[in-house]
């Protein structure tokens, strides 16, 4: 099955700082969303991009699908923003099988 | 709008009881999905429906699990007799679904079981 990679795995930030959180997928995918799991558990839609550029306030995502990843783009941190960074991909003709990637553990520092 | 709701949010549970887990998805939505997350294997789907069928339940872990959609607003998993290494947070999903298309997930609050 499709193999889903995030990067880094762990970052610490300090408040105000830019990152860029990415996702490699091993084969083509029909579409992929980006989520932010907050420290009560809550899984949080930011972004339905299976190609192109989306923007909404301080983050931003792109999608090239045609080189297997997505980047995920967070501006002037904030330690709202802290949680884990999830990539998901829908793999076959169909595009409902989901496969999550490991996540990306972000913690903004104050 | 309500999202997909999910009850109970905490179930504890002995080992070799029965556990119905359920969640009703956002109105409107035709695909619906079960995952289950715990550390050692971050976030599985367990099984899918589209209008109400079941897609594919290859990722159910064995046999004592179970799920239904008996309509377009309710489904359950159950487990059955339920062991400790099914403690986890059981997360359930829709999204809006055409033939050979599945859309945008929205996510439950999920359920967290402990069984000891």
């Amino acid at each position: 099955g499709i193999q889903v990679e995030q990067s880094p795995p762990d970052l610490i930030l300090q408040e105000g700082a830019n990152s860029t959180l990415r996702c490699n997928f091993s084969d083509s995918v029909n579409n992929l969303q980006w989520f932010h799991q907050n420290p009560w558990g809550q899984l949080i839609n930011l972004f339905y991009i299976p190609s192109g550029t989306k923007q909404n306030g301080r983050l931003s995502a792109t999608t090239v699908a045609t080189e297997r990843y997505s980047l995920l783009y967070i501006s002037s941190s904030q330690t709202t923003d802290s949680g884990v960074y999830f990539c998901a991909v829908a793999e076959g003709t169909g595009g409902f099988k989901t496969i999550f990637g490991a996540g990306t553990r972000l913690f903004v520092k104050a | 709008d309500a999202g997909v709701i999910q009850s109970p949010r905490h179930e504890v549970t002995e080992m070799g009881q029965e556990v119905t887990l359920r969640c009703k998805p956002i109105s409107g939505h035709n695909s619906l999905f079960w995952y289950r997350q715990t550390m050692m294997r971050g976030l599985e789907l367990l099984i899918y429906f589209n209008n109400n069928v079941p897609i594919d339940d290859s990722g159910m872990p064995e046999d004592r699990f179970s799920a239904k959609m008996p309509n377009a607003s309710f489904s359950t998993l159950k487990i059955q007799p339920s062991e400790p290494r099914d403690s986890a947070v059981y997360f359930c999903a829709s999204s809006v679904g055409r033939t050979g298309d599945a859309y945008e997930q929205y996510f439950g609050p999920g359920t967290r079981l402990t069984v000891t």
